[in-house]
């Protein structure tokens, strides 16, 4: 089974702080994406990857950045998280060749 | 570009009875049709997909049929379960390239026993 996992599953933050959210899949999966959840809105892609080094902007990328220096780990980085950043978010992967994706249990963020 | 809009919730069943949810989907040429559950707690996880016209996806109770005359990929189940209560989002790929996944707001289903 494909196994997503995510650093932490609760953050509490303060306004200003850089913030660090780590993903890591265990099955060589090229594509890997940063979401996040909001009540009413769904899932919003942020970043995305196809592979090490490689990233594209999602839909949502402002203030926010990302890191992929192994296959297996991609991190969403806060420069400086602010209030309406306070969310779920969520980390998923797939094969190069596949829309389906697997889902980490995600990270539930909160920016005080 | 592609988009998707489903019921919005919450859906409130009581257990054993029918389970409809909508899902309306806009694309330019034959995309592939995805419902994800996520139940509490936990990230999302692929429940059943269709990938061309008048296919049916199924698991765990669950179907849902590609009508591309009618743009919809309506989820439905028998006789819903307390365990089935979660969040279902219709989803279909993006047409902008990259393996991108659109997803719909997401509708909550409360199942009462």
């Amino acid at each position: 089974d494909v196994k997503v996992t995510q650093s932490s599953r609760y953050l509490v933050k303060r306004t200003g702080e850089k913030v660090f959210l780590e993903c890591v899949q265990d099955m060589d999966h090229e594509n890997m994406f940063w979401y996040r959840q909001d009540p009413g809105l769904g899932l919003r892609l942020i970043y995305f990857s196809y592979d090490v080094k490689m990233k594209e902007k999602g839909d949502i990328p402002e203030g926010y950045s990302v890191s992929r220096e192994k296959k297996e780990r991609f991190s969403l980085i806060l420069e400086s998280a602010s209030t309406n950043q306070t969310s779920m978010y969520l980390c998923a992967s797939s094969l190069p060749d596949s829309y389906e994706q697997y889902f980490g249990p995600g990270t539930r963020l909160t920016v005080t | 570009g592609n988009s998707v809009t489903q019921m919005e919730g919450p859906v409130t069943l009581s257990e054993e009875a029918f389970l409809t949810i909508n899902c309306t989907y806009t694309a330019t040429g034959y995309p592939s049709l995805f419902w994800y559950v996520q139940y509490p707690g936990e990230g999302l996880q692929l429940l059943l997909k269709a990938t061309k016209a008048d296919d049916k996806g199924s698991n765990k109770g669950f179907e849902a049929t590609y009508r591309k005359e009618t743009t919809s990929f309506h989820l439905e189940k028998g006789s819903v379960q307390v365990s089935d209560s979660a969040v279902y989002f219709c989803a279909l790929d993006s047409n902008t390239g990259g393996f991108k996944t659109i997803f719909g707001a997401g509708t909550r289903l409360f199942v009462k026993a």
